[in-house]
């Protein structure tokens, strides 16, 4: 089946310090991703939506000068998390979607990345 | 405010017992996807229902869409250690996949 991954796994990191995640489509390509940030014990909140060639479109309240997302391929999207502090320690999990099996949209989720801001 | 209303937000059991998750919107989805995620993964998705009325089943797991699309439940029979996690529910909202606050389920033997 479709896989997304996400690297790195888990990253620790000192206050000030920025990070990158990765996200990838391995079998197929993606023009929108999105990126999802949960803290322990809650659901899944969505940050931005990731599109191919274009600007991330943010939600309400998250910093887009704060988490910096490009999407130069069809199947790469990052998350830089700039100037990170440790309240933006969390876990970060990224999805992508994929339109080709059948004409049916499918989204499909990453492991995710644990962030540990000291 | 919430989209997608999940309870209970917690549930502990024994093994053996039954139990339903809801999923309650005041909107119309036109499909509602649940989800189970375990500690430090990613969530892996379990059923998507698309029809309203529409009742699924996955071995002790019955999964129901309301007939008018605004919610749905998750039914499990005869709980087991494993089936302990977090259960999502999820729908389509203006493009984008949207969670319910999840319910944390842990089965005790």
């Amino acid at each position: 089946g479709a896989v997304v991954s996400q690297h790195p796994s888990r990253v620790i990191c000192k206050s000030g310090t920025s990070v990158k995640i990765e996200c990838r489509s391995l079998d197929f390509q993606a023009t929108t991703m999105f990126w999802y940030r949960q803290f322990p014990k809650q659901s899944l909140m969505l940050m931005a939506t990731s599109n191919e060639g274009s600007k991330a479109t943010y939600e309400q309240g998250v910093e887009k000068d704060k988490f910096l997302i490009n999407h130069a391929s069809l199947t790469l999207s990052t998350l830089t998390v700039t100037s990170a502090h440790p309240e933006d320690s969390s876990f970060y999990i990224c999805s992508a979607r994929d339109f080709s099996r059948g004409g049916r949209e499918t989204q499909y989720f990453g492991p995710g990345t644990r962030l540990l801001v000291l | 405010t919430q989209l997608l209303e999940q309870s209970p937000q917690f549930l502990s059991i024994q093994e053996g017992e039954n139990l339903t998750v809801y999923c309650n919107s005041s909107s119309v989805f036109s499909s509602l996807q649940w989800y189970r995620q375990e500690p430090g993964e990613g969530p892996v998705l379990l059923v998507t229902v698309v029809t309203g009325g529409e009742v699924k089943k996955l071995k002790r797991l019955t999964f129901q869409f309301g007939d008018a699309r605004k919610d749905s439940s998750l039914h499990i029979t005869a709980a087991q250690p494993g089936d302990t996690g977090l259960y999502l529910c999820a729908g389509t909202f203006g493009g984008k996949l949207i969670f319910g606050q999840g319910t944390e389920l842990s089965v005790k033997p």
